[in-house]
């Protein structure tokens, strides 16, 4: 069965400050991988997706994650964060073949002025 | 309007109570999923159904059962509300396919006291 661990649960960064968050995931067969965004009182939106490909995966509004295979991670990173990213970022991964999604915890990313 | 809509937003009722929280869709979407989120345990998987004749348990069912009654309709019933049951819930939909990313309603704050 899949499971993703999310080793933070918190990230406190400056504006215009780069951050990173994490994740890991367990499975024996491939693998769909998801980061989805989440606004105060709102639902959870797709941020971006690896399907197959390129390793390399980007979203309109500048993160980006990198599948990696041999360190089963999917990290996902932005070079210079702004306040309005402050959300609760979650890591999510689906397995083929099965066809459900399994999330992380979640990590609360903190932008501060 | 939104794709994917819940109903009520925010609900406060007391131990023993059954509640039913709906969601209809608009998003011509065969798959529809009810989550349970709670602070620091992430999304867990209450039900999904992958069409209106198919409905299927998560992670977490016990004291839920839910009812598809048109493609674009899914509820969530607690026959009996317990205080542990408080939390956030998220309906969502998908396309079919694990490589579909989901997409989120608004979410309904239940507290039960």
């Amino acid at each position: 069965a899949q499971s993703v661990t999310q080793l933070d649960s918190q990230v406190p960064v400056f504006e215009e400050a780069p951050v990173e968050l994490r994740c890991n995931y367990s499975s024996s067969v491939s693998v769909y991988l998801f980061w989805y965004v989440q606004y105060p009182n709102q639902g959870l939106q797709l941020l971006l997706k690896y399907l197959s490909g390129s390793t390399l995966v980007e979203s309109i509004n500048g993160f980006e994650a990198e599948f990696n295979k041999s360190q089963t991670s999917f990290h996902l990173r932005k070079p210079s964060v702004h306040i309005s990213d402050t959300a609760e970022y979650f890591c999510a991964v689906s397995e083929r073949g099965y066809s459900t999604l399994t999330f992380g915890k979640g990590t609360m990313l903190l932008v501060s002025p | 309007d939104a794709d994917v809509t819940q109903t009520p937003r925010n609900r406060i009722t007391k131990t023993g109570k059954r509640i039913m929280l709906e969601c209809s869709q608009t998003k011509g979407h065969d798959r529809m999923y009810w989550y349970r989120q709670d602070p620091g345990l992430g999304l867990r998987l209450i039900y999904y159904s992958f069409d209106v004749k198919d409905i299927n348990k998560g992670e977490i069912s016990d004291g839920y059962s839910v009812s598809r009654q048109a493609q674009a309709k899914f509820s969530l019933s607690l026959e009996s509300a317990i205080p542990n049951q408080t939390a956030l819930y998220f309906c969502a939909t998908s396309g079919g396919g694990p490589n579909q990313p989901q997409h989120f309603g608004d979410g309904t704050r239940l507290s039960i006291l």
